[in-house]
C-alpha cells in the first residue's frame, strides 16, 4: 500500500469549512483513498473513500487531484464535535473472494475546532 | 443495535500473566481484526481473521495469540512474552471480500501493566 503524508495538526474555526490535505505521491492506479477519524479514546470511524472522482456523503467531501497524488477531505461546516485525529489511507481495493487484510493507519492529522 | 463490543474497558496485567481481551460483533461480518495503538501513534495490526477457524499474523503479532471459533467472537490473548503490553487495543470487523473495505471499530480496551 502506498504511503501517505499528512500535517500533524490543524486548527479551524467553528462553522467554517475544514480542509484536510493528504499527499500520496506513490499511489498506484488501483489504490483507493480512505478517510477515517478517531475521537479521543474511541475507535476510528469511517468517513469516506474514493478512487479518482470526487465523492460526497452526509459527513464530508473528498477531492482527489487529477494526477491522484494528493487529496483533500472537506468538512463543510465544522463543529466542536469534529475535533479528532483524521487518518488518510491508500490501499488496493479487495475484490470478491480476495479477502480482507485490514488497513494501515499512520499518525494522521489532529484537527482542533476552535469556538 | 448492531455493533462491536469490547470488554473490559480497562484491564490491568501483572508481570508474567496472560490476559484475554474480548471482542464480540453482531454485524454478521466475516472479517475481524485486532489493532494496537500507543500514545500519539497510529494503529498497528496485530492479527486478522477472514473466516471462522482461520487467522493471519499482522505486523506485530509476537507476544499475542488469537482464536476464531465463532463468527461473532475474536478474543485476543496478551501473553507474558509481550514485554511492553501497555497500550490501547482496538477490535474491528468488516464484510470480507466486499469491494467496500469499511472497518467498524469497537470502543477499545486500555491495558496497563501493574
Amino acid at each position: 500500500d502506498a504511503k501517505t503524508t499528512q500535517p500533524p495538526s490543524m486548527d479551524c474555526a467553528e462553522g467554517r469549512a475544514a480542509n484536510l490535505p493528504c499527499n500520496h505521491s506513490t499511489i498506484s492506479g488501483n489504490e483507493y483513498v480512505y478517510w477515517y477519524r478517531q475521537i479521543h479514546s474511541q475507535g476510528p470511524q469511517y468517513i469516506i473513500h474514493g478512487l479518482k472522482n470526487n465523492e460526497t456523503n452526509e459527513m464530508a467531501s473528498l477531492i482527489i487531484t487529477e494526477d491522484r497524488k494528493s487529496s483533500t477531505l472537506i468538512l463543510p461546516h465544522a463543529t466542536l464535535r469534529d475535533t479528532a485525529v483524521y487518518y488518510c489511507i491508500v490501499r488496493v481495493k479487495m475484490y470478491s473472494g480476495g479477502g480482507a487484510d485490514g488497513l494501515t493507519f499512520g499518525k494522521g492529522t489532529h484537527l482542533i475546532i476552535q469556538p | 443495535d448492531g455493533g462491536i463490543t469490547q470488554s473490559p474497558k480497562y484491564l490491568f496485567r501483572k508481570e508474567g500473566q496472560n490476559v484475554t481481551l474480548s471482542c464480540e460483533q453482531n454485524l454478521n461480518h466475516d472479517a475481524m481484526y485486532w489493532y494496537r495503538q500507543d500514545p500519539g501513534q497510529g494503529l498497528r495490526l496485530i492479527y486478522y481473521s477472514q473466516i471462522v477457524n482461520d487467522f493471519q499474523k499482522g505486523d506485530i503479532a509476537e507476544g499475542y495469540s488469537v482464536s476464531r471459533e465463532k463468527k461473532e467472537s475474536f478474543p485476543l490473548t496478551v501473553t507474558s512474552a509481550q514485554k511492553n503490553p501497555t497500550a490501547f487495543y482496538l477490535c474491528a470487523s468488516s464484510i470480507a471480500g466486499r469491494v467496500n473495505e469499511k472497518l467498524f471499530f469497537g470502543s477499545g480496551t486500555q491495558l496497563s501493566v501493574l
